[in-house]
């Protein structure tokens, strides 16, 4: 694999499954993201880890929580799916660029509707 | 009121037009001014980045940051239909990997 993966694609879950977004990386950046991208909003950033081992909490975090077991490996789980969860999401790996400027590496995204 | 203001768009015109868009912010301690180009269905793509004021050009893309203002623009010259995409500005610090991003313009480039 080159850059970042996703899976699935898309998913349809029905309101108050668990469900967990895949993400992986083969550029051992330290720092991986997790966005939703819905209509008029851009993207917000839910849940973010600088580094293996720790995670921290992004703008909107309710709801959803993360891990990070090694460099590779970012997965965001929904404990219980809501409707509101419908959206694109987005995992990004962070590499320095210039200065301290840090350029972001987006993956393919991963469409999820919650009925 | 958020921190950066994009206008969603869409914003339509004729292949060879120069496109003008553009982003307002609020936070003084922005320093690193991005724009990132996102096609359908795909992740979005680092496209040009500035530090500080100034003008930066790249080909067709010249990106500009004006600070006093708190006004960020890109401008695309000679626009094609491969241009059609979602532009998202981007803005950073310089404390750490925190990035805004605006809510992205449409533009669609007609052939």
């Amino acid at each position: 694999i080159a850059g970042i993966t996703q899976a699935p694609t898309s998913q349809i879950l029905a309101a108050g499954r668990r469900m967990t977004l895949r993400c992986t990386q083969d550029m051992r950046h330290n720092a991986m993201y997790w966005y939703r991208q819905d209509l008029g909003l851009g993207l917000r950033l839910i849940h973010y880890s600088n580094t293996a081992g720790t995670t921290g909490k992004g703008e909107v975090p309710d709801g959803y929580s993360v891990s990070r077991a090694n460099t590779d490996d970012f997965p965001l789980t929904l404990a219980s799916a809501v409707p509101s969860q419908t959206s694109v999401y987005f995992c990004a790996s962070i590499s320095p660029r210039e200065g301290h400027l840090y350029e972001q590496f987006f993956g393919p995204g991963t469409r999820l509707t919650v009925l | 009121q958020k921190e950066v203001e994009q206008d969603p768009g869409p914003l339509s015109v004729p292949e060879g037009a120069i496109v003008s868009l553009n982003c307002t912010y609020s936070n003084s301690a922005f320093q690193y001014f991005m724009w990132y180009r996102q096609y359908s269905r795909k992740g979005p793509e680092l496209l040009m980045y500035t530090y500080s004021s100034g003008n930066k050009e790249d080909g067709r893309f010249t990106a500009q940051v004006d600070k006093s203002s708190k006004y960020i623009s890109l401008f695309i010259r000679d626009s094609q239909p491969s241009d059609s995409a979602t532009y998202l500005c981007a803005m950073s610090g310089t404390g750490g990997f925190k990035t805004i991003f605006g809510a992205g313009t449409r533009l669609f480039v007609k052939a």
